[in-house]
């Protein structure tokens, strides 16, 4: 499986914009790029997912590089409910069941 | 909204007990899947079912059984408990299909004594 390389913690100050890098220089041509995000004591939840295109939703923006070997994910405008951990994930299209392999993520850490 | 319910937040069980961990789903979802998460390990998957009856074997699936014979319900079972298998277990669903999302339940934090 390809892997995903994230920073280990990151620090925002609220209303500010925060910008998650990940690596993933072995994607293959089928790799979609996930995002997750894990609030304390609570199970994952969906923030993005794209393949080649910058994608934008009402949670977030993601940026993917042309080479598609890093992407950034963009949260414009940082609220104290955003800290979390952010897992970027590759998952394969045509994989059965969309397996999804979750690396260690980037802490999140919103300072009022 | 989708809603992905387990059966306990929090469960203790003794070394060598038989442990069922249910979850449940009410979107009518084809795909669940059972992940373990462990500090500096992330999480983990142990099985995955693509619909009713049907199962695979995740990245982990030691020590482990599943069972679906309904299609909002999905159960992990631990055949003897061992204190290695004190974790957070996640249950997910999803429609089948190439890039849907998955839903998480809330989680049940086990230890086993």
């Amino acid at each position: 499986d390809a892997k995903t390389t994230q920073p280990n913690s990151m620090e925002s100050n609220e209303e500010e914009p925060v910008h998650l890098p990940c690596n993933h220089s072995t994607i293959s041509g089928t790799d979609y790029i996930h995002w997750y995000r894990q609030l304390p004591s609570q199970g994952p939840e969906y923030v993005i997912h794209g393949l080649t295109s910058n994608v934008n939703n009402r949670m977030a923006s993601l940026a993917i590089a042309e080479d598609r070997k890093s992407s950034t994910l963009i949260l414009h405008r940082a609220t104290l409910r955003d800290a979390a951990v952010y897992y970027c994930i590759l998952s394969q299209s045509y994989a059965a069941g969309n397996k999804l392999t979750f690396g260690g993520g980037t802490r999140v850490l919103v300072k009022p | 909204d989708v809603k992905v319910t387990q059966s306990s937040r929090y469960l203790v069980k003794r070394t060598g007990e038989k442990v069922f961990l249910e979850c449940v789903q009410d979107m009518d979802h084809e795909n669940m899947f059972w992940y373990r998460q462990d500090p500096g390990l992330g999480l983990r998957l142990i099985y995955f079912s693509y619909d009713v009856k049907m199962k695979e074997k995740g990245d982990i699936p030691e020590g482990y059984s599943v069972s679906r014979e309904k299609k909002e319900r999905f159960s992990l079972i631990l055949e003897s408990a061992s204190t290695n298998q004190t974790s957070m277990y996640l249950c997910a669903s999803r429609y089948s299909g190439n890039y849907n999302e998955q839903f998480f339940g809330p989680g049940t934090r086990l230890t086993v004594l």
